[in-house]
């Protein structure tokens, strides 16, 4: 089993429209919960944080399930520049941070 | 200036050549890492250096050999590598103690030829 398992997609969207990806992981010791953006031939960059409580971020909204080991990410009112590789992130820290990736979904928005 | 910063950009070896690619990074973090990123293939996570001290190798094989010199900066020597080695190599650092998130640098494109 995938230590970090996500839908590949890719997602197709038209532009205004909200999109939900969902992430699962294996390891119940990981601690800390991230939601990463990659665009084509880029690095990965930080999109947002995952809190237990839920968070959000403009039109960008993360919940954890710890007791399911399950991840979301909702995108409202989707725009073209949201078109890129959405990575789920797992901090197995256990001594020292060790991020732990999925293999990522991809979101095509269009016109 | 970008937080993390990697040269060269691209890379192109010989199976026998040796190169190194560095990292640099003005975050004032004290753990880096190395990553791999093949073709539709999730990032793999080859190294994990945390102060300075080597503290995870995930079975990566002997033809890649990282050296941490100080906080700041980051190694990655390369020699007779294979075809199959050819990837997006991409360096990150955090700070322990924090939740963990990672900053990465643009990354060096490798083709073994």
């Amino acid at each position: 089993r995938k230590e970090v398992e996500q839908d590949p997609g890719p997602f197709n969207v038209p532009e205004g429209a909200t999109v939900a990806f969902n992430c699962t992981y294996s390891n119940s010791a990981s601690q800390s919960f991230f939601w990463y953006r990659q665009d084509c031939r880029k690095e990965p960059k930080l999109l947002m944080s995952v809190y237990s409580s839920g968070n959000e971020d403009g039109r960008f909204t993360a919940q954890l399930n710890r007791a399911s080991q399950y991840i979301s990410l909702l995108i409202r009112d989707s725009k073209l520049s949201d078109s890129a590789t959405y990575l789920c992130v797992v901090n197995i820290a256990g001594g020292y941070n060790k991020l732990i990736f999925g293999a990522g979904t991809r979101l095509a928005v269009h016109p | 200036e970008t937080g993390v910063t990697q040269t060269p950009r691209h890379l192109v070896m010989g199976m026998t050549n040796k190169k190194s690619l560095k990292c640099e990074q003005h975050l004032g973090h004290n753990a880096m890492y190395w990553y791999k990123q093949s073709a539709k293939k999730p990032l793999e996570l080859m190294f994990v250096y945390s102060l300075e001290e080597r503290v995870e190798n995930n079975s990566v094989p002997s033809r890649f050999s990282p050296e941490c010199p100080n906080s700041s900066h980051l190694f990655l020597h390369l020699h007779t590598l294979q075809p199959e080695d050819s990837a997006l190599y991409l360096c990150a650092s955090s700070q322990e103690g924090n939740s963990g998130e990672a900053f990465f640098g643009q990354g060096t494109r490798l083709t073994v030829v």
